[in-house]
């Protein structure tokens, strides 16, 4: 899997929106792009993933560079609940579902 | 909103005995894996298992680890002989096939403390 690079801490004010970096220069053709969080010690959280086009759900947006070396995960009205550490993930896909190398991550802090 | 779920929350061991993490994956899927999280560390893959049989391990999921799908419901990971540095989060999670929905759901953990 591609190796990805995040910064390691970001800060937002709350209800601003949150714009989480991630650099993934040596991504293939058919690797995706995941968004992963973990609140706390508990279980990682799925956001949202894509491939090449920018995705939007109703947790997050995903803006993915049209060479695919970058992509930003957008929380548009950040409240105290996402604080939390976000993780970028490439992932392989084979038409199976290939495991999650995850790495440091962006601890996102949500402030007043 | 379906959701895996794990039990049992805490399990605490004494060292060299056997403990065995279970899980309920969502019961749709068809994929299944197990990570784990040492405290302050990485998630890190242990396994994943598919039709029945182990798709790929790491190198962490040595002879001391085991699953199993006994039923059709649970998926179970086995620690023969628990070593200290086993303590850790396990985190159970599942996932569906087809193109596109292939993200995998997780549940809430086992921690679990060799003392």
């Amino acid at each position: 899997d591609a190796k990805t690079t995040q910064p390691p801490s970001m800060d937002c004010a709350e209800g601003r929106a949150a714009n989480l970096p991630c650099n993934h220069s040596t991504i293939s053709g058919n690797e995706y792009v995941y968004w992963y969080r973990q609140i706390h010690s508990q279980g990682p959280q799925y956001i949202i993933h894509g491939l090449k086009n920018n995705e939007t759900n109703e947790m997050a947006s995903l803006i993915i560079t049209e060479d695919r070396k970058s992509s930003t995960l957008i929380l548009p009205h950040a409240t105290l609940r996402d604080t939390a550490v976000y993780y970028c993930i490439v992932r392989w896909y084979t038409g199976t579902a290939s495991k999650l190398t995850f790495g440091t991550g962006t601890r996102l802090q949500v402030m007043l | 909103e379906p959701e895996v779920t794990q039990t049992p929350s805490h399990q605490v061991t004494q060292m060299g005995q056997e403990v065995i993490l279970r899980c309920v994956p969502i019961s749709n899927h068809l994929y299944f894996y197990w990570y784990r999280q040492i405290l302050g560390q990485k998630v890190e893959f242990l396994v994943s298992f598919y039709n029945n049989e182990i798709s790929e391990k790491s190198e962490i999921f040595d002879d001391q680890f085991s699953v199993e799908r006994p039923d059709g419901s649970n998926f179970t990971l086995k620690i023969r002989s628990t070593k200290l540095e086993d303590s850790a989060m396990y985190f159970c999670a599942s996932g569906s096939a087809g193109t596109q929905n292939t993200e995998a759901f997780f549940g809430q953990g086992t921690r679990l403390t060799v003392v």
